[in-house]
């Protein structure tokens, strides 16, 4: 089966600590994404990779961190930093960022700062 | 802000009626594209209009694309229960300091009736 998978769907952070989120594909996608979504609200973007070992800052990008160590994986890191960090975190790959390609979606994973 | 505005935020109709929801951008763009979210899932790749077109067809999908407007349209025929989601436009910018990703509006929720 292929597709993007995110883990875990749920999770719960005590204020103060880091937490880092899980995002594979096995699409062989070069590009992927991570997005924030808050409630009644679109999709803004926290960082994007084109490449292994590369990685640019999206819209808001403070208060996170990513790597991408392996084509197949980007994980999120959101560090205490981060001011309001509840929300729906979205994983996505592209064939190839910068040629205008439809982008897959992970089912997401819903972050809680108790 | 976003780059796309969309119109309206909440569309509420019967089983077999027509739905129509519009997006507005902001800059020049390569391309449009339209994705569905069910309620606490990632998004679903719908159609994808590039710039040089005005009108594609997807199953019960039209998109229109009006780029000296700067806007787009979304037409669901027929429309079913099943349909019930949140609908997102994302557009592709041409160039610039958004390369390479995606922008997308707020969404319209739209609820199909029995």
């Amino acid at each position: 089966d292929g597709g993007i998978t995110q883990s875990p769907k749920y999770l719960f952070r005590k204020e103060g600590q880091n937490v880092t989120l899980s995002c594979e594909q096995n699409l062989n996608h070069d590009a992927m994404y991570w997005y924030r979504q808050d409630p009644g609200q679109g999709l803004r973007l926290i960082y994007y990779s084109q490449i292994v070992n590369d990685f640019q800052k999206g819209d808001i990008a403070e208060g996170y961190s990513v790597s991408r160590e392996k084509k197949e994986s980007f994980p999120l890191t959101v560090t205490s930093a981060q001011k309001n960090p509840t929300a729906f975190y979205l994983c996505a790959s592209s064939i190839l960022a910068g040629f205008a390609d439809t982008q897959y979606f992970g089912p997401g994973t819903r972050l809680t700062v108790l | 802000s976003q780059q796309g505005e969309e119109d309206p935020q909440a569309l509420s109709i019967q089983e077999g009626e027509n739905a129509t929801m519009n997006c507005s951008y902001k800059t020049s763009i390569n391309n449009l594209q339209w994705y569905r979210q069910n309620s606490g899932r990632g998004l679903v790749h719908l159609i994808l209009i590039r710039s040089n077109e005005r009108e594609k067809h997807s199953g019960r999908l039209r998109v229109t694309l009006d780029t000296s407007k700067k806007s787009s349209s979304l037409l669901i025929t027929a429309s079913r229960a099943a349909d019930t989601a949140s609908y997102f436009c994302a557009s592709w910018n041409a160039g610039g300091t958004s390369y390479g990703k995606l922008t997308f509006g707020q969404g319209t929720i739209l609820t199909v009736h029995p």
